[in-house]
């Protein structure tokens, strides 16, 4: 039974450029969240789907986008990248809005 | 962004000795998970907590949500070189939204 799978597994990108990253939920999970997390720190909440849609959202600002497919699977899109935005990227999914998260390994992203 | 606050921030530790650590938050959360996190991977699950005063062992590690529902305790028995790693605590923020806050993380290092 796979679990959260996520690509690409690193990205390197100049300012400026946009990015898309991918994650496939674990079986049987419908919400995927994405979050980043900064060298050091813990994981910051970006956005939840479930059902298609955004359903919550933390304290990113507009150039971080999603998308959720009928199968689940989502897409993590960052335009206009900074040197800030360098950080592992990381997918969880669950069960529900409210269940317990498990995560994929990430996406290691680096802005030159 | 928002994050809980983990104590301590780091611990060197001896094969075989017991490890204890701490989460706690200024709002009130009704679920807690606990993660660890090792180098190049995802946090990974290892107990959920549903209710205040509830204690959950998974094998060596037992964990305990706080009765005033703003903290939450991780105990690890008799530790081993493989305990190594970034433990996080999360709690589930259901004012207005649900989405898990994350903690900033406790390092723990065994010496053999």
């Amino acid at each position: 039974d796979a679990g959260v799978t996520q690509s690409p597994t690193h990205l390197i990108k100049t300012r400026g450029q946009q990015v898309t990253l991918r994650c496939s939920p674990k079986s049987g999970h419908d919400t995927v969240s994405w979050y980043q997390q900064a060298l050091g720190q813990g994981p910051q909440f970006i956005f939840q789907y479930y059902e298609e849609e955004e359903r919550q959202r933390g304290n990113f600002p507009d150039r971080f986008s999603g998308h959720q497919f009928p199968n689940y699977s989502s897409e993590l899109n960052v335009n206009a990248l900074l040197l800030g935005d360098s950080a592992l990227y990381l997918c969880a999914s669950s069960l529900h809005t409210d269940q317990p998260q498990h995560f994929g390994d990430g996406t290691r992203l680096s802005i030159l | 962004g928002q994050q809980l606050n983990q104590s301590p921030q780091s611990m060197f530790i001896q094969e075989g000795e017991d490890v204890s650590m701490n989460c706690t938050s200024s709002s009130i959360f009704n679920t807690w998970l606990w993660y660890k996190q090792e180098p190049g991977e995802g946090p990974v699950l290892l107990i959920a907590l549903y209710k205040a005063g509830e204690l959950t062992s998974n094998g060596r590690l037992t964990a305990q949500f706080g009765i005033t529902r703003k903290d939450s305790f991780l105990n690890i028995s008799a530790s081993i070189p493989s305990d190594v790693g970034i433990y996080f605590c999360a709690g589930l923020d259901t004012s207005g939204t649900y989405k898990y806050i994350f903690g900033t993380g406790t390092r723990l290092k065994v010496l053999a």
